[in-house]
């Protein structure tokens, strides 16, 4: 029973440079929600997609984030130009169900990015 | 938006005794999960309890959304116990899960 998977776990970028972070989510799910831990902090939501749309993109910076979920393979939140305020845990969240109807949301286990 | 308070911040327990989290919230939900943050930052579902009670194990949850506050309680804590404990609440048609501020529990020996 495979749950929320996210790679790379730990990922050092140095400013200037991209990340991409991966999350599949669990087998039967279809909506994928992106959340950002910065240091001593709680998660603060980013952006929910489904299969090829972004349904909300609410809680993502303006600049140099975004964020896919293609119709075959992983969703992917990909930051260019990294910064090191940009250094925090970013989890995914998956759900069998979206919009208007009762679901629990199951996290993965993270993925850890540290600027230098 | 949605305000979203836990208490207390902080918790020292000793080995065996029991405890209780509170998360008051300040709008209707219609979804409310308990989560526990382990000090390896792996997120845990806990319960998913918009309204009612549940118990799994020595844990046991319950929400009141008329009078918006949940619950936790963690009976004969032990010190895999540790960690942070979050409730997160989903309201209206919204899609994104609010996190509370959490609560630090550390359990010794």
């Amino acid at each position: 029973n495979a749950g929320v998977m996210q790679n790379p776990r730990h990922l050092v970028r140095r400013r200037g440079q991209e990340a991409r972070l991966r999350c599949s989510p669990m087998k039967g799910h279809s909506h994928v929600y992106w959340y950002r831990q910065l240091p001593e902090e709680g998660l603060k939501f980013m952006v929910y997609l489904q299969k090829e749309n972004i349904i909300d993109e609410s809680g993502m910076p303006k600049e140099r984030f975004s964020a896919e979920f293609p119709k075959e393979g992983p969703s992917i939140l990909r930051i260019q130009q990294v910064v090191r305020g940009d250094s925090a845990a970013y989890f995914c969240a998956s759900s069998p169900r979206g919009l208007g109807q009762s679901y629990e949301q199951y996290f993965g286990p993270g993925t850890r990015l540290t600027v230098t | 938006g949605i305000q979203v308070e836990q208490s207390p911040p902080d918790l020292i327990l000793q080995e065996g005794a029991n405890s209780t989290l509170r998360c008051n919230f300040s709008d209707s939900v219609n979804n409310l999960q308990w989560f526990h943050q382990n000090p390896w930052g792996q997120l845990i579902n806990l319960f998913y309890i918009p309204s009612g009670t549940k118990q799994n194990g020595r844990l046991s949850a319950t929400t009141v959304a008329t009078e918006r506050y949940s619950l936790l309680y963690i009976s004969s804590s032990q010190t895999t116990d540790s960690g942070v404990y979050f409730c997160a609440l989903r309201t209206g048609g919204g899609n994104k899960l609010t996190f509370g501020t959490g609560t630090q529990l550390k359990v010794e020996l």
